[in-house]
């Protein structure tokens, strides 16, 4: 059962601390997708990857959040130093590119509180 | 600009009955595909069904049939027989087949009564 697995579901952190959040795609998938959810905005998108380049990255605020990926099998998004508006739900999701039905799938997120 | 914009902040449904979510776009871009995920209160997002504007069909999964009506601009997701297990928030999305960028809806709660 392939599935986009993300580490960890749950990240409790003070203030100006560093976090980092890590996502295994699908094998196979060469897209890679970053989300923050909250309730206000709803589903950002952050970054995203294909072929593990950075295509996109215009959603993300530069002078705290980077996003990696260090190889095929390993996504990630660190925020340093964290703030309390950072606190979300971050989701990672990949796919395949096609011409049409670039269908994402989607990890369980994880779940950010930043005291 | 709204890209995607689903109407009803709540819907309820009686079990086994069918229900239609609303879902409309906007885009001048004739090659497009459309998207429904399922977001249940354990917070994971599952991609339900895919449709392509180019598809002469109307998409159907199961339960999930989309409802597409290209000159309406609208791709409403209908599920029949509904179940306990259908109370999530659904939202719709939209990818243009150029460009990266996934739009998403603001989503519509659905409650299943017993």
């Amino acid at each position: 059962d392939a599935r986009v697995t993300q580490t960890p579901r749950h990240k409790v952190t003070e203030m100006g601390q560093e976090v980092t959040m890590r996502c295994q795609p699908i094998l196979g998938h060469n897209t890679v997708f970053w989300y923050r959810q909250t309730m206000m905005q709803g589903l950002e998108l952050l970054a995203y990857f294909r072929n593990r380049a950075p295509l996109d990255d215009s959603g993300m605020p530069k002078d705290r959040f980077s996003a990696e990926m260090p190889d095929a099998t390993l996504a990630t998004l660190k925020i340093q130093p964290s703030e309390p508006r950072d606190s979300a739900v971050y989701f990672c999701a990949s796919g395949l590119v096609r011409p049409a039905e670039n269908i994402q799938y989607f990890g369980a997120g994880t779940r950010l509180s930043v005291l | 600009a709204q890209k995607i914009t689903q109407t009803q902040p709540g819907m309820f449904v009686q079990e086994k009955e069918a229900v239609t979510l609303d879902c409309t776009y906007d885009t001048s871009d004739p090659s497009y595909g459309l998207f429904w995920y399922k977001q249940p209160s354990s917070g994971e997002m599952i991609f339900l069904i895919y449709q392509g504007s180019y598809d002469q069909q109307n998409a159907t999964e199961g339960r999930y049939s989309l409802n597409f009506q290209k000159a309406r601009k609208s791709a409403n997701l209908v599920i029949s027989a509904s179940q306990l297990g259908d109370s999530a928030m659904y939202f719709c999305a939209m990818k243009k087949y150029t460009g990266n960028q996934f739009y998403f809806g603001t989503g519509t709660s659905l409650t299943v009564i017993p």
